[in-house]
């Protein structure tokens, strides 16, 4: 099956600067690569989502990138503020309505 | 309005014990899931149920049985309960599959099941 690394496993930003989060997947099939983040006591909610046929998509702060061909895929946020710590979560899925996860990011953003 | 909801919220039981956890959407969706979140936070997909059809069954003890009794509906009934299905179960959903991709899940705000 689909197997997804995620790094770093936690990351400490001064307010105001960037974060970024890598993801490698292990199966070339894999087509749809979303991100959520998880606060605490809550659900993951997705933050956003990428598809196998962009290299990028951007939401405010918000960015992911795809290399294809590397099989790696990025989250970047961008002016952090401290309503953005929190753990986040990488996901990869075939198609075949299951995703695969990665082991979670905690992201804490120092004020 | 709440998109996906869960109860209960906290579940505290003995070893042994029997217990269901109830999920509902709101969203119109056709398939929901079953997730389990360990202690060190790691989300595994348990199963997932299309239009009341099960559709993916994980390497999960049969001690776990879900049940759908419609499309907005998706329970989880453990029999007894072990030390190690303390854990948070989330359920979420998507609509239909469309061929060769993966709709958006939305998830549940989640049960912690605490087994004494």
């Amino acid at each position: 099956g689909e197997n997804v690394e995620q790094h770093p496993s936690t990351l400490s930003v001064q307010e105001g600067d960037s974060a970024v989060i890598k993801c490698t997947y292990s199966d070339s099939a894999s087509n749809y690569f979303p991100w959520y983040k998880q606060e605490l006591g809550k659900g993951p909610q997705l933050i956003i989502d990428i598809r196998s046929n962009v290299g990028e998509k951007k939401d405010q702060r918000i960015a992911v990138t795809l290399n294809k061909t590397a099989k790696h895929f990025s989250l970047h946020i961008t002016e952090t503020q401290p309503e953005d710590s929190a753990v986040y979560f990488c996901a990869a899925s075939m198609g075949d309505y299951k995703l695969s996860f990665g082991a979670g990011t905690t992201v804490t953003v120092r004020a | 309005d709440t998109a996906v909801s869960q109860t209960p919220k906290y579940l505290v039981t003995q070893m042994g014990n029997d217990k269901s956890i109830k999920c509902e959407q709101n969203l119109g969706h056709d398939t929901m899931y079953w997730y389990k979140q360990d202690s060190k936070k790691f989300l595994k997909i348990m199963f997932s149920y299309n239009n009341k059809e099960l559709i993916i069954n994980e390497t999960v003890p049969n001690r776990f049985s879900p049940k759908s009794p419609d499309k907005a509906h998706l329970n989880l009934h453990i029999n007894s309960l072990e030390l190690g299905d303390s854990a948070v179960y989330f359920c979420a959903s998507s609509r239909v599959m469309r061929t060769a991709t993966t709709d958006t899940q939305y998830f549940g705000p989640g049960t912690r099941l605490t087994v004494l």
